[in-house]
């Protein structure tokens, strides 16, 4: 089974300061990786995604991440943090079952981001 | 309206009560999803529905039934639930296969349900 591990519930950055959220997965086959962020009281929101291809994949608000499979890890990471930053990130993994596709998710980690 | 959207937003109902959740999905999608996320626990898929179908159900308790009647609706209805159901049921809706997009579940914003 497909799975991630997200280390560190809660993370805590300075206003401008580099922003590293850590993820890594298991996976017997090729993983299609995703982060998701999610701000209260709101649903979860795309923020990238790895497939195939190039592995430092860009996504929205600055984010980026690098799939390394020797490490297997998907981290996420920001060069400047900003106060909006501050919510919840999650990572996931996606099975694919024939019909439609299963996400399999980290058990996130609460981004504070301090003046 | 745009994306995903799940009615009501907010829901407080009794053990014995009957009610529904509604979501429904505006960007041409064929799976629909239900996930619960739980205080401390990681978000868990409930059913996964593909092309009006459903394909999988993650050993839910019976007390929540699912019911997809067309490709951009999706309902879960509840009865006789526990307090331990209180929680935030996520809907989601993705393309399964075929262009970029493909993979992808955008999520509603979630109903906030309380069972007292």
């Amino acid at each position: 089974a497909q799975s991630v591990t997200q280390l560190g519930s809660h993370v805590s950055v300075s206003e401008g300061a580099l922003v590293l959220l850590r993820c890594n997965y298991s996976s017997s086959v090729p993983p299609y990786l995703f982060w998701y962020v999610q701000y209260p009281n709101q649903g979860l929101q795309l923020l990238l995604k790895y497939t195939t291809g190039a592995t430092l994949v860009k996504g929205i608000n600055g984010f980026e991440a690098e799939f390394k499979k020797s490490e297997t890890s998907f981290h996420l990471t920001k060069p400047s943090a900003h106060m909006s930053d501050a919510a919840e990130y999650f990572c996931a993994v996606i099975t694919f079952t024939g019909g439609g596709n299963k996400l399999t998710f980290g058990t996130g980690t609460q981004l504070k981001v301090e003046l | 309206e745009t994306g995903v959207t799940q009615t009501p937003r907010h829901l407080v109902m009794g053990m014995t009560n009957k009610k529904s959740l509604k979501c429904e999905q505006h960007l041409g999608h064929n799976a629909m999803y239900w996930y619960k996320q739980s205080a401390k626990k990681p978000l868990e898929l409930m059913f996964v529905y593909s092309l009006e179908e459903r394909v999988e159900n993650n050993s839910v308790p019976s007390r929540f039934s699912p019911e997809c009647p067309n490709s951009s609706h999706l309902f879960l209805h509840l009865h006789t639930l526990q307090p331990e159901d209180s929680a935030l049921y996520l809907c989601a809706s993705s393309q399964v296969a075929g262009g970029p997009t493909s993979y992808e579940q955008y999520f509603g914003p979630g109903t906030r349900l309380t069972v007292t």
